[in-house]
C-alpha cells in the first residue's frame, strides 16, 4: 500500500510530557498538511509544507507545537509540555496540484490522549 | 474567514431510504467543494468533488451539485445501504494566499442505516 502512513496510531501520555508524531506521505507528493480533529468536530488546519518549506501555520499552532519536513519527505509534528486540551486525532494529508484543485489524501491519524 | 455549515446529526435511516445532508458555505473567491467520508475505524476518504459552479460531483450513488447562488453543496443518495453508515464531512478548499490550498471542514454528520 502506497498511501499516507502515520506513526504511532495511538499515543497516551501524561500532562507535561513531549510527544512526536511521524507522517510518511505518498512518495511523489510535494505538499503535506497537518490537521487536528477533536471529538465531534471536523478536522482543523494546523500547518502546510511545500517540499521542505513550511509555508503556512494556523493560529491553532501554539509555540508548544513544531513541525518539520526535512528533505521534503516525511514530516514530524512535536508537541512540547502537553496539556489535556491537546487530546485529539492528528491527521496528516499529502497532495499534488491538480488542474483545478489540490486533492488531499489523508492518513489514518494519530490519536493522542493526554492524562 | 471561510466556513462550512452542515446538517447536524445523527441521522438514522432505513435501508433504501433517500438521503439528503445539507451543506452551505461562506468563502471569498471561488472555492472547490468536497464531501469526505469516514467509515468506522478508518481514515478520511474523498467521496466526491466539484470545482466550479453548477458542477455535479458523483460517486458510489452519491451526488452533490455546486450551487453558487445559494452557496450550497448538499449531498444526496437515492437509496442508502447499511454499508453507507459513516460520518460525512463537507469541506471547501481555497487558496490561502500563502501557498497552501487548505481544507475547511464542517462538523460532520453521522449517518446510521438500519436494515
Amino acid at each position: 500500500d502506497t498511501g499516507v502512513s502515520q506513526d504511532p496510531r495511538h499515543k497516551i501520555t501524561k500532562r507535561g510530557q513531549n510527544v512526536t508524531f511521524r507522517c510518511d506521505p505518498i512518495s511523489e507528493h510535494n505538499r503535506l498538511y497537518w490537521y487536528r480533529q477533536t471529538l465531534g468536530q471536523g478536522p482543523e488546519f494546523l500547518t502546510y509544507f511545500q517540499n521542505e518549506a513550511q509555508l503556512e501555520k494556523s493560529r491553532l499552532l501554539s509555540d508548544r507545537f513544531s513541525a518539520e519536513r526535512p528533505k521534503g519527505s516525511f514530516s514530524t509534528l512535536e508537541i512540547q509540555r502537553t496539556e489535556q486540551g491537546d487530546s485529539a486525532m492528528y491527521l496528516c494529508a499529502s497532495g499534488s496540484v491538480g488542474t483545478y484543485y489540490n486533492e488531499q489524501f489523508f492518513g489514518p491519524g494519530t490519536r493522542l490522549t493526554v492524562l | 474567514g471561510d466556513s462550512v455549515t452542515q446538517m447536524e446529526g445523527p441521522v438514522t435511516l432505513s435501508e433504501e431510504a433517500f438521503l439528503t445532508i445539507n451543506c452551505t458555505y461562506t468563502a471569498t473567491g471561488y472555492p472547490s467543494l468536497f464531501w469526505y467520508v469516514q467509515y468506522p475505524g478508518e481514515g478520511l476518504q474523498l467521496l466526491l468533488k466539484a470545482t466550479k459552479a453548477d458542477d455535479k460531483g458523483s460517486n458510489k450513488g452519491f451526488e452533490a451539485t455546486y450551487r453558487k447562488e445559494t452557496t450550497s453543496f448538499h449531498l444526496e443518495k437515492g437509496s442508502v445501504q447499511v454499508s453507507d453508515s459513516a460520518v460525512y464531512f463537507c469541506a471547501l478548499e481555497a487558496y490561502s494566499g500563502a501557498g497552501s490550498y487548505q481544507l475547511t471542514f464542517g462538523k460532520g454528520t453521522k449517518l446510521s442505516v438500519i436494515p
